[in-house]
């Protein structure tokens, strides 16, 4: 089975530019969630889906973050335009509906760099 | 609210020595605590997780977690470490009572030596 899988792994981009980031998450999970770690932090949850619908964005940092999940399938982040501030390693991870005691399956990252 | 507080950025050991990351969790009501590594170049890989039941969880690698009500804890522990585990350990938990958001602690690196 494939896991959660991210595109791309890295990307370095000039402050201004957008960039969207990519999950396809494991098939048959509908929830679908981002995560953002900056450099040495904690890892901070930015939204939920559950298929096509935001179930929680409260940890969208502000506008110029963008997240869809169109059809239910995969989904995009888009940062636009970027700030320094947002370098930092974006996961996605992937759950199966209906089980709260059901570990999350997360991807590699993106790593994103803004200069 | 819910929170998790790794003390440690760094933990140091001598391969075959026992290895303990700690973790302290707050949250408003029961916990799911899980734990998650993340070895070089690599995503987030679940290593174990405490639902309800037995406070000693048993997991991938080796690994072992006790969740200890009291102090609020959820320590990880290997009795017999191997260079190959070293890496980024990051505890996360979930109130049961709330959706599916995890909190993460900010992570702490385990480094093996030979």
């Amino acid at each position: 089975e494939a896991g959660v899988t991210q595109f791309p792994s890295h990307s370095v981009i000039e402050k201004g530019q957008t960039v969207t980031l990519r999950c396809d998450p494991i098939s048959g999970h509908d929830n679908l969630y981002w995560y953002r770690r900056v450099m040495g932090k904690e890892i901070k949850f930015l939204l939920h889906f559950v298929k096509e619908s935001k179930q929680d964005e409260s940890g969208m940092p502000n506008n110029r973050f963008l997240a869809e999940r169109t059809g239910g399938t995969y989904s995009t982040l888009k940062v636009q335009p970027a700030e320094l501030e947002d370098s930092g390693v974006y996961f996605c991870a992937s759950s199966p509906r209906g089980a709260l005691n059901t570990e999350a399956f997360f991807g590699q990252g993106t790593r994103l760099t803004v200069v | 609210a819910q929170s998790v507080a790794q003390p440690e950025d760094q933990v140091n050991v001598a391969e075959g020595n026992p290895l303990t990351v700690k973790c302290t969790y707050s949250v408003s009501g029961n916990p799911y605590l899980f734990w998650y590594v993340q070895y070089p170049n690599r995503g987030l890989q679940f290593l174990l997780k405490y639902i309800t039941g037995d406070n000693l969880v048993k997991g991938s690698y080796g690994f072992e977690a006790e969740f200890n009500k009291s102090q609020t804890s959820f320590h990880l522990k290997k009795p017999s470490a191997l260079v190959s585990d070293s890496a980024l350990y990051f505890c996360a938990v979930r109130d049961m009572s709330d959706d599916y958001k995890l909190s993460f602690g900010a992570g702490t690196t385990v480094t093996v030596r030979a």
